[in-house]
């Protein structure tokens, strides 16, 4: 069974600090989705990696992904409150519109 | 901005009934995805429905559930026989084809069996 493991599954961070949550796939895939999400609301689409080496990054966050590692990171730069969320990544597999989804990182900035 | 929609947002029903789930896919999109997330939990892939078939299904979507595109805007997800355990929180997704391959999911529907 295809395993996306994330870590660390919680994270309190001040405001102001780096950090990076990693997310590690047990199959090949060449497409890797990084979403957010507030407790009680749907899941908001924040990157879409598609290749080995694909780098995106959007206001204090940038996602990477290593396909040979099997890994890919999301890093928080300058952490604010607002960035207080869950974060999961999902791997599609390469078959296409078959996804499995990380365990979620649940993330608290601390002012 | 064109959304995905989700009906009713709040389901409570009892053990055995049959559900109908409804989701309204952005317009010009041809994927769709059905989701679910128990309560504290991660997401789990139940279904994807492509050209109107399924594309793919996880060990999940069991003979219990179904999926239909009954017209041309609506897809549904029904769960026959509703079990305690099927309480979570359902989300719709869909996606454009062409190379972005971005979903986008709607707000979800909460499944209470009592």
């Amino acid at each position: 069974e295809l395993k996306v493991e994330q870590n660390p599954l919680f994270l309190s961070m001040q405001e102001g600090k780096n950090y990076t949550i990693y997310c590690n796939y047990s199959t090949t895939s060449d497409r890797l989705y990084w979403y957010r999400q507030d407790p009680g609301k749907s899941l908001e689409s924040l990157f879409v990696l598609l290749s080995n080496g694909a780098v995106k990054q959007e206001g204090r966050l940038m996602a990477s992904l290593d396909t040979k590692a099997r890994l890919s990171t999301l890093h928080i730069t300058a952490a604010v409150h607002d960035l207080s969320a869950t974060y999961f990544c999902a791997v599609e597999l390469n078959t296409g519109n078959q996804f499995y989804f990380g365990t979620g990182t649940s993330l608290t900035v601390i002012p | 901005e064109p959304e995905v929609t989700q009906t009713p947002s709040h389901q409570v029903t009892q053990m055995g009934q049959e559900v109908i789930l409804r989701c309204v896919p952005i317009s010009n999109h041809l994927y769709f995805y059905w989701y679910r997330q128990i309560l504290g939990q991660k997401v789990e892939f139940l279904v994807s429905f492509y050209n109107n078939e399924i594309s793919e299904k996880s060990e999940i979507f069991d003979d219990q559930f179904s999926v239909e595109r009954p017209d041309g805007s609506n897809f549904t997800l029904k769960i026959r026989s509703t079990k305690l355990e099927d309480s979570a929180m359902y989300f719709c997704a869909s996606r454009a084809q062409g190379s972005s391959y971005e979903q986008y999911f709607g707000p979800g529907t909460r499944l209470t069996v009592t």
